[in-house]
């Protein structure tokens, strides 16, 4: 099955500076990318978005870049802010008959002011 | 985006008892529900898929007579766990689609669960 790795577990970096999280996938099969924040006690929040069909997508300091012949996708922030400080998991998507969601571990992200 | 609600926030109760937690799509019709349980600084664990008016699929080493799972309608599905113990105590997360076979998941708040 599918399977999702992401990298780094922990990130921490000075405000202003980016943040890139790295994914990589296992089935070429997926078609579907979506990436989640979420905050202490909170669940987790889409916050941007990617399909097999496109190479990069970008949504104002966020941008999502997919390799479709490596298997892997990228999450960047630029400018980064102390709000930006949360959890992001990266996910695939087999468009199977089973269509099951598969996360990455986890990066905790600290913006330091 | 799509808005989906929990409901209870946080349950505290004893060992022995069952608890039902709601999860509601406020804006849209979810066709498929999805429950999560996610431990102190882990990932998210699928606990089972279930799709409005059938049998939820329950992943595997998820008790399904543990973990009762309803999908009624469109826009409501419920978790009961029941007999709960100390163990059960966790954070559960639902997520809901419109879609059967594609789309965005959409989670919902969570519901912290402490068994006594």
């Amino acid at each position: 099955g599918e399977n999702v790795e992401q990298h780094p577990s922990t990130l921490s970096v000075q405000e202003g500076d980016s943040a890139v999280i790295k994914c990589t996938y296992s089935d070429s099969a997926s078609n579907y990318f979506p990436w989640y924040k979420q905050e202490l006690g909170k669940g987790p929040q889409l916050i941007i978005d990617i399909r097999s069909n496109v190479g990069e997508k970008k949504d104002q300091r966020i941008a999502v870049t997919l390799n479709k012949t490596a298997k892997h996708f990228s999450l960047h922030i630029t400018e980064t802010q102390p709000e930006d400080s949360a959890v992001y998991f990266c996910a695939a998507s087999l468009n199977t008959g089973g269509f099951k969601t598969i996360f990455g571990a986890g990066t905790r992200l600290f913006v330091k002011a | 985006g799509a808005v989906v609600s929990q409901h209870p926030s946080r349950v505290i109760c004893k060992s022995g008892t069952s608890v039902k937690i709601e999860c509601r799509s406020l804006d849209f019709q979810a066709t498929t529900m999805f429950w999560y349980r996610q431990f102190p600084k882990q990932s998210l664990m699928l606990m089972a898929t279930s799709n409005e008016g059938s049998k939820a699929t329950y992943e595997q080493g998820v008790e399904k007579d543990k973990f009762l799972i309803n999908h009624a309608s469109l826009t409501l599905s419920t978790l009961t766990v029941t007999s709960a113990h100390p163990e059960d105590s966790s954070f559960y997360i639902c997520s809901a689609r419109a879609g059967r076979t594609q789309g965005t998941q959409y989670f919902g708040p969570g519901t912290r669960l402490l068994v006594l």
